[in-house]
């Protein structure tokens, strides 16, 4: 059904940049989207954007174009979102969730992260 | 950007309560609509895709329903597990906003 494992918490100071790992473990890597979401301390959920982890094509929110890059290492199963300039605004958990179709882009996504803590002081 | 707006924000119920939750998309979204259910301190979990498909392994009392800009998400009969908040998303159009979520509290 698949599992996503995600990089551990991350202490940043305003301005510095943050890259969150998320790697893919029993399903085929490349046949599935990958979404980010986020979410402030009490707060909804954020969508980032969306990596084709076959080819790397992406998909992002234009809230984040400009600083935001999602990769992937086919090699390992692994995407990265790099998040570059933060500021207090970024304070957010971090969730890679996948695709729930490897067909239909829009079906929603089904299995996540844990999620990755970013702190900005 | 599409908006999503989700009423109520916040509910209280019973348990055995059929309780009905809204979403209205700005502009017309055809039927690429999710539903999720996220506990505290939990990742979401897809309950509701395009509409009105159930999830695998997600309850029979939970059912969506809607068309163009207005949607339900319904539970037949709250169960002490479903206390939770509910968050619709488009998945129409970038960016695939979220609603601003409805917690279900117990009476």
């Amino acid at each position: 059904q698949g599992q996503l494992v995600q990089s551990g918490a991350e202490m940043k100071k305003p301005g510095a940049s943050v890259k969150v790992s998320c790697k893919a473990f029993g399903y085929t890597f490349t046949s599935y989207y990958m979404h980010w979401v986020r979410q402030a301390p009490g707060q909804g959920l954020e969508w980032m954007g969306m990596i084709n982890p076959s080819g790397g094509f992406t998909s992002l929110a234009q809230k984040f174009q400009g600083r935001v890059t999602m990769t992937s290492d086919t090699s390992t199963s692994t995407v990265y979102m790099h998040l570059s300039s933060l500021t207090s605004e970024d304070m957010a958990i971090y969730y890679c969730a996948r695709a729930s179709s490897s067909l239909y882009y829009y079906y929603g996504v089904d299995v996540w992260g844990q999620g990755t803590t970013v702190t900005v002081s | 950007d599409i908006q999503m707006t989700q009423s109520p924000s916040s509910l209280s119920a019973s348990v055995g309560d059929r309780v009905t939750i809204t979403c209205r998309a700005s502009q017309t979204i055809g039927t690429y609509l999710n539903w999720y259910q996220q506990k505290p301190g939990k990742a979401p979990n897809l309950l509701i895709y395009v509409a009105s498909s159930l999830q695998s392994g997600v309850p029979s009392r939970f059912s969506g329903n809607g068309y163009g800009t207005d949607f339900t998400l319904t539970i037949s009969s709250l169960q002490p597990e479903d206390f939770a908040t509910y968050y619709c998303q488009q998945s129409y159009s970038n960016p695939y906003t979220f609603g601003r979520g409805t917690k279900v509290e117990i009476k």
